[in-house]
């Protein structure tokens, strides 16, 4: 099946630094998600993306949509200790045909620590 | 309003015992996924259903069947379960009209097959 490359895999940060993972593919995709799933509990949607180069803030959560279509990235600023958790992106393939397929491809997620 | 609800949060199983996962979402969405997450893997598509009396095979369907109850419910079957489905399953749901492919997740259930 199709694969998305998040990365990084993992990421130990102290409180207050800014983090910054990504997600790239060799395919293009119409919409790009991030979620975030806290230990025990089932993943919770951040931001969506729907335009290639758009740009979308959630908080001290930014995300953009690459322009070639075929990336992503997510920024947290200020980081604080409940950001710990596993952040996913996802996107949704857009058929040959130009439509859109409504399965998601998800990465395997970054693991964020933060030290107080 | 729950969102995603889904039963049991937890279970053990023996191998060849069977069981009926149970979903449901009241947002009145067309389409609902069931995943699997497991170490290292992310979250694979077992099941889907884009709407109402349609179900169709995912990324990893084998050992499992699904039937989509009516709107609001889709459930997740393991005729005879195996240490391999030892995992944690999560269902999902959307409105999947055009513009709109958000995913919503329950909080899921972990199963462990001894």
């Amino acid at each position: 099946g199709q694969q998305l490359n998040q990365s990084p895999q993992s990421m130990f940060i102290q409180e207050g630094e800014d983090v910054s993972m990504n997600c790239t593919s060799s395919s293009i995709f119409n919409t790009w998600l991030w979620y975030k799933q806290d230990p025990g509990e089932g993943p919770v949607l951040l931001i969506a993306l729907y335009k290639a180069g758009e740009l979308t803030s959630n908080g001290r959560l930014t995300a953009q949509f690459g322009i070639t279509r075929k990336d992503s990235f997510l920024n947290i600023s200020a980081s604080i200790p409940s950001d710990v958790g596993i952040y996913f992106c996802a996107g949704q393939l857009m058929r040959s045909s130009g439509g859109s397929n409504y399965k998601l491809t998800f990465g395997k997620g970054t693991l964020l620590t933060v030290n107080p | 309003n729950a969102g995603v609800t889904q039963t049991p949060k937890f279970q053990v199983l023996k191998t060849g015992q069977s069981m009926t996962l149970q979903c449901a979402q009241d947002m009145n969405h067309n389409s609902m996924y069931w995943y699997r997450q497991d170490p290292g893997m992310g979250l694979r598509l077992i099941y889907y259903s884009a709407s109402e009396g349609t179900t169709d095979k995912g990324e990893v369907p084998n050992g499992y069947n699904v039937s989509r109850l009516n709107k609001r419910e889709f459930s997740l079957r393991l005729e005879s379960a195996a240490p391999s489905q030892t995992s944690v399953y999560f269902c999902a749901s959307s409105e999947l009209t055009l513009g709109d492919y958000e995913q919503y997740f329950g909080p899921g259930t972990r199963l462990t097959v001894t």
